[in-house]
C-alpha cells in the first residue's frame, strides 16, 4: 500500500483565495483524521469522519474551514477565504478502527 | 494545563542513551504512543503500549509506562544520528475507539 497520500505538498496561496487540499487514506481505513500543525499549538485535530461521515468537526477553526469525504478512498479540506493564519502544515491521517494513526507526509500550506 | 506534556528539546551524542519524558493527565487512557516525524514528513508510529503494562521493549526502543505517576518514557539504545527528529507522545482516552492527544513534541538531536 502506498500509504496516506496527500495533495499538493506545498501550497502557497494569496489571502482571499479558496484553498482545496487532498487526501486519499489507506485503502480498507475506516477513520480519516484532518490535522494541523503549527509551533505555537502543535497537532491540532481539526475534524474526523468514521465510515465517510463527519463525526467531530468542534476543532474546525471557523466557518471557512469546510471537510468532506465523498467516498471511501478521498476527503478534502478546503479554506475560504484564506488568511496569513491558516499557514500551516496540514495532515491528513486514517486508521483502522481507531488504532495507530498512518499519517500522510502532510500540505505545507502558506498564505501571503 | 495541557493533557499530554513534554519537554521541547534533547541533545545527545551518537551512541549515547536517549531518554524522552511524557506526563499525561488522564488516568483513563488505555493506549499511549509514541511517534516520531523527520523534517518536511509525516508522524510515523514508532511503537504503543496498552496501560496494563510497565515496559514494552522493541529493538533499541524501550518504553516504560508508570501509571501511578502517568509518566511515559521512550528509551533510544545506541543513539544515531538519524534518530535525528521530533518526537510525539500521545494517549487515547477510552478503550475501543477515540481519538488521539499528542503533546507538543521533543526535538532531538543527535551529534557525531
Amino acid at each position: 500500500d502506498a500509504g496516506v497520500i496527500q495533495s499538493p505538498r506545498h501550497e502557497v496561496t494569496e489571502m482571499g483565495q479558496e484553498v482545496t487540499l487532498r487526501c486519499k487514506p489507506i485503502s480498507g481505513h475506516d477513520y480519516l483524521f484532518w490535522y494541523r500543525q503549527t509551533m505555537m499549538r502543535g497537532l491540532e485535530l481539526l475534524i474526523y469522519f468514521n465510515n465517510n461521515v463527519p463525526i467531530d468537526d468542534s476543532g474546525m477553526p471557523e466557518d471557512r474551514f469546510s471537510a468532506k469525504m465523498p467516498n471511501a478512498s478521498f476527503s478534502t479540506l478546503k479554506i475560504q477565504p484564506s488568511e496569513p493564519r491558516d499557514s500551516a502544515v496540514y495532515f491528513c491521517a486514517s486508521s483502522l478502527s481507531g488504532y495507530g494513526y498512518t499519517f500522510g507526509s502532510g500540505t505545507r500550506l502558506t498564505v501571503v | 494545563g495541557e493533557d499530554v506534556e513534554q519537554s521541547l528539546f534533547l541533545s545527545v551524542r551518537e551512541g549515547d542513551s536517549s531518554v524522552i519524558n511524557c506526563t499525561y493527565t488522564d488516568s483513563s487512557s488505555t493506549y499511549l504512543y509514541w511517534y516520531k516525524q523527520e523534517p518536511g514528513a509525516g508522524l510515523q508510529l514508532l511503537t504503543y503500549i496498552f496501560s496494563n503494562m510497565d515496559m514494552k521493549q522493541d529493538q533499541r526502543l524501550t518504553v516504560l509506562l508508570n501509571k501511578k505517576d502517568k509518566h511515559l518514557s521512550l528509551r533510544i539504545a545506541d543513539t544515531q544520528t538519524g534518530d535525528s527528529a521530533i518526537y510525539f507522545c500521545a494517549e487515547s482516552k477510552e478503550s475501543g475507539y477515540s481519538t488521539l492527544t499528542f503533546g507538543k513534541g521533543t526535538m532531538l538531536l543527535v551529534s557525531p
